[in-house]
């Protein structure tokens, strides 16, 4: 079993959407958790972190849900722009150096 | 822009050659990382570097690399290079006062070994 696990897509969705993605991890004693998104050929960038309380920034809002060890981002309004890969990320904790990487779950928003 | 700068952006080898990658850190990032990325898949932890010492490696062979400078600049190396080698290689530089966990990485280097 992978260590983080997500669906690779892709996912098409028009544009104004609501489209939600998941991603499992294997290590319960996993502690930190970050959605990073990535452009095509581009470096991956920070889109927000996972709290255990859940967190929304705009238009997106992720959810960690540790009894079932998954994590999810939302995406409601979808634009354009937010055509990417959408990776899913787990650290051990601060100061750990290991980040683990999910696959990435593709996303294209039609017009 | 992340302010973590990688050189080459782009270079072919051909199998068994050597290849040596570059990474400055974002001012007052002291730890850095590499990741491997092949088509279609998610960055893969090779090694990370603070404060000049290795301090955690990934699943990669011997022949994978480093070093970390004074000025937390860092080099990959990779040796008797194989097809499978082939990938955008990835720094990613962070700081570990006052952590928020953010990764910040260089645009990369994208490798092809023939």
């Amino acid at each position: 079993r992978k260590e983080v696990e997500q669906d690779p897509g892709p996912f098409n969705v028009p544009e104004g959407a609501t489209v939600a993605f998941n991603c499992t991890y294997s290590n319960s004693a996993s502690q930190s958790f970050f959605w990073y998104r990535q452009d095509c050929r581009k470096e991956p960038k920070l889109l927000m972190s996972v709290y255990s309380s859940g967190n929304e920034d705009g238009r997106f809002t992720a959810q960690l849900n540790r009894a079932s060890q998954y994590i999810s981002l939302l995406i409601r309004d979808s634009k354009l722009s937010d055509s990417a890969t959408y990776l899913c990320v787990v650290n051990m904790g601060s100061g750990t150096y290991k980040y683990i990487f999910g696959t990435g779950t593709r996303l294209k928003v039609l017009a | 822009e992340t302010g973590v700068t990688q050189s080459p952006t782009h270079l072919i080898k051909t199998r068994g050659q050597q290849v040596t990658l570059r990474c400055s850190s974002q001012s007052g990032h002291n730890t850095v990382s590499w990741y491997q990325q092949a088509l279609g898949q998610g960055p893969q932890f090779i090694f990370q570097y603070y404060r000049e010492e290795e301090n955690g490696r990934g699943n990669f062979p011997p022949r994978f690399s480093g070093l970390q400078f004074p000025n937390y600049s860092s080099e990959l190396n990779v040796n008797a290079l194989e097809l499978d080698d082939s990938a955008l290689y990835l720094c990613a530089s962070r700081s570990t006062g006052g952590d928020t966990g953010e990764l910040f990485f260089g645009e990369g280097s994208r490798l092809t070994v023939l």
